[in-house]
């Protein structure tokens, strides 16, 4: 099974800032990585698939690189609405994974 | 406008079973596979299962196969979850989703509410 590491695990950012979250999966998934945002008591959302491809209506501030093994999710400028949880996913032929999740709040 | 609307959650005794059903509008149904995703109260994600849009395939984490059977029915846009053999870590929030294109394992691009699986003695 593919296991996905998110890093770090919380990160204290202020409005304005930039936010790198990382996911790290443990063998090569070429780019079949998403991320999803989660607020408190909603479904996630889905923001980046196949790596870098962005969701429909998701913001131009958001984006994902990455290939292989190591991925990244880049918030530009973050909005105090993007104040969340973020979860990475890779998908193969028989199985989905979820990564732990990287929560980003107010500094 | 795509809408997920789960439901049948409640509270099991262990060994027990139950089943869930999602009521799916606003997409064509027959052309998308279809997927559950759980969440554990203040936990991460954990993909469930899947089923393909035409019902012929179906897939399990490894936590849940032989115990859960995925199904879905076309003539009512309806996918449903038989969960049997309940445990305590089945404990959770159940997510019905849609997959994003035409794979069957893949993206979820729209997610319903959520209905709660509590399984306690």
């Amino acid at each position: 099974e593919i296991v996905l590491t998110q890093s770090p695990a919380t990160l204290s950012l202020s409005p304005g800032e930039r936010a790198t979250l990382s996911c790290r999966a443990s063998q090569s998934i070429n780019n079949y990585l998403a991320w999803y945002q989660q607020k408190p008591g909603q479904a996630p959302r889905l923001l980046i698939f196949e790596a870098s491809t962005r969701a429909t209506g998701i913001p131009a501030r958001f984006s994902g690189s990455g290939s292989g093994t190591d991925f990244t999710l880049t918030i530009s400028s973050l909005e105090p609405e993007d104040f969340a949880i973020y979860y990475c996913q890779q998908r193969d032929n028989w199985r989905a994974t979820f990564g732990q999740g990287t929560k980003v709040e107010i500094k | 406008e795509v809408q997920l609307v789960e439901s049948g959650g409640g509270i099991v005794h262990p060994g027990g079973s139950l089943r869930l059903s999602c009521a799916a509008s606003g997409f064509t149904f027959n052309s998308y596979a279809m997927a559950w995703v759980r969440q554990a109260p203040g936990e991460g994600l954990e993909w469930v299962s899947a089923i393909s849009a035409t019902g012929g395939s179906s897939y399990y984490a490894d936590s849940v196969k032989d115990r859960f059977t995925i199904s879905r029915d076309s003539s009512k846009n309806m996918v449903f979850l038989e969960m049997s053999r309940l445990r305590a870590e089945d404990t959770a929030e159940y997510y019905c989703v849609k997959v994003l294109n035409s794979a069957v394992v893949t993206y979820f691009d729209f997610w319903g509410q959520g209905t709660l699986v509590s399984v306690s003695s």
